[in-house]
């Protein structure tokens, strides 16, 4: 079975500091995807980046890359230059597979507090 | 805005009733995902359909069941509620199965049953 594991709950990061939020993730499928997303307080689910699992290289978007570790099969999100906007709800995901059938699910979430 | 559109945006109901959440997807996206997120949660998949048919299912309770309909817009009803569906409810689409360029998501419906 596919599981998404976020163990932390919640993190404070000083303004401008780099900060990693950490993703595991269980599947017995080689073929799979994985997501991060943003939910600020407003309540909108915002994507923020893509990894497949047969990328070779770590996804990166803007301020935002995955630290793909396949072997370990984890998913860490890291946010350079952190910034009062950032604070928000992050959830990893994952999509299992790339058949008619996948779905995505998501992890617990981490809520992120940037402090100035 | 995100392209999906979800209506309505808030909904206030009493226990016992029945409720039609409303998902248009973005143009071209050919399926529609359904999620529930309670208070502090994270979100919990429960039915996905695929151009009218449905894909996959996930926690979805018996009192709830949803269709896409040939214009590819997607209805979830909610019936006999309870005070604990209670919940934020998302409709997500994507223009091809498997795709990786993410998820679209709606605005979200905002539940509440008192």
């Amino acid at each position: 079975a596919q599981k998404i594991t976020q163990t932390q709950p919640g993190m404070f990061v000083q303004e401008k500091e780099a900060v990693t939020l950490d993703c595991t993730y269980d599947t017995s499928d080689p073929s799979y995807g994985l997501f991060w997303y943003k939910q600020p307080s407003s309540g909108e689910m915002i994507f923020l980046i893509y990894q497949g699992s047969y990328d070779q290289q770590n996804a990166t978007e803007g301020r935002y890359s995955l630290n793909f570790q396949k072997a370990r099969k984890s998913a860490n999100l890291v946010i350079s230059a952190s910034q009062l906007g950032d604070s928000a709800m992050y959830f990893c995901a994952m999509r299992q597979g790339y058949s008619s059938a996948s779905k995505i699910i998501f992890g617990s979430g981490t809520r992120l507090s940037i402090r100035p | 805005d995100s392209g999906v559109t979800q209506t309505p945006k808030h909904l206030i109901t009493a226990t016992g009733q029945r409720v039609t959440l409303r998902c248009s997807p973005r143009s071209g996206d050919l399926s529609v995902y359904w999620y529930q997120q309670s208070l502090d949660q994270g979100l919990q998949f429960l039915i996905q359909y695929y151009n009218g048919e449905e894909r996959a299912k996930g926690n979805i309770l018996e009192r709830f069941s949803a269709q896409q309909f040939p214009d590819l817009h997607s209805e979830l009803n909610l019936s006999s509620l309870e005070l604990g569906d209670s919940a934020l409810y998302f409709c997500a689409s994507s223009p091809q199965v498997g795709g990786g360029e993410g998820y679209t998501f709606g605005s979200g419906t905002r539940l509440t049953v008192v």
